[in-house]
């Protein structure tokens, strides 16, 4: 059974730092995975999606990396602010017709 | 559609009457997934349709929870004799199970449900 783990659960930076959330897997055998930002009360936005063959893929000041044998993915976020807090979910997905499962995320928080 | 929609927004509704949300998918996307989302959690998967098939239903809770999708777009998820516990927000995705960034998900506004 797929689980995925977010750590740490809550971070909180001053701005203008550069930050890694993880993201860890028991079941190195997936399709992709999948960075999430949602903000309170909203829906999920996706950000970054990596599919299995792949290592790393990059948006503007966001960068994901996958290592499938390890079971980790981090979400780098360069030269942070204020407008990044929100909370960051990671999703995996086991093969092209399977669920996706969801960390409990990081809520990040961006200091002025 | 230009997005993942769903209806109605927010529901409240007395215990015991049956619920029924709804999922409008992306134009041409042929997966669709349901999850439930506590405050503070990530969502727990429920169920996955392959255009009408239901691959996985191994998350929904009981027997009470069904979903349906009979023309492989539009579905509803009916929670039947709603409880309290019940209550959270049902959250609608979809995506093109091809190969590269077509199998990006993408999520619906999500649906609260209140069980008073």
């Amino acid at each position: 059974k797929q689980e995925v783990t977010q750590i740490p659960a809550a971070l909180s930076v001053p701005e203008g730092e550069n930050l890694v959330l993880n993201c860890s897997f028991t079941d190195s055998a997936i399709y992709n995975l999948q960075w999430f930002r949602q903000d309170p009360g909203k829906g999920l936005t996706s950000l970054l999606l990596i599919q299995s063959s792949q290592r790393e893929q990059t948006s503007g000041r966001l960068n994901a990396s996958l290592d499938k044998s390890s079971g980790r993915s981090t979400l780098y976020i360069a030269a942070s602010q204020p407008g990044d807090s929100a909370t960051y979910l990671c999703a995996v997905k086991g093969s092209s017709a399977s669920k996706i499962i969801f960390g409990s995320g990081t809520r990040l928080s961006i200091r002025p | 559609g230009a997005g993942v929609s769903q209806s109605p927004r927010y529901k409240v509704t007395k215990r015991g009457q049956d619920v029924a949300l709804r999922c409008d998918p992306i134009s041409g996307h042929v997966s669709l997934y349901w999850y439930r989302q506590a405050l503070g959690q990530g969502p727990e998967f429920l169920t996955y349709f392959n255009y009408e098939a239901q691959q996985d239903k191994s998350g929904l809770p009981n027997d009470r929870f069904s979903a349906e999708r009979p023309e492989g777009s539009i579905s509803t998820l009916t929670i039947q004799r709603t409880e309290q516990r019940d209550s959270a927000m049902y959250r609608c995705a979809s995506s093109w199970p091809g190969e590269g960034a077509d199998t990006e998900a993408f999520f619906g506004q999500g649906t609260r449900l209140t069980v008073v």
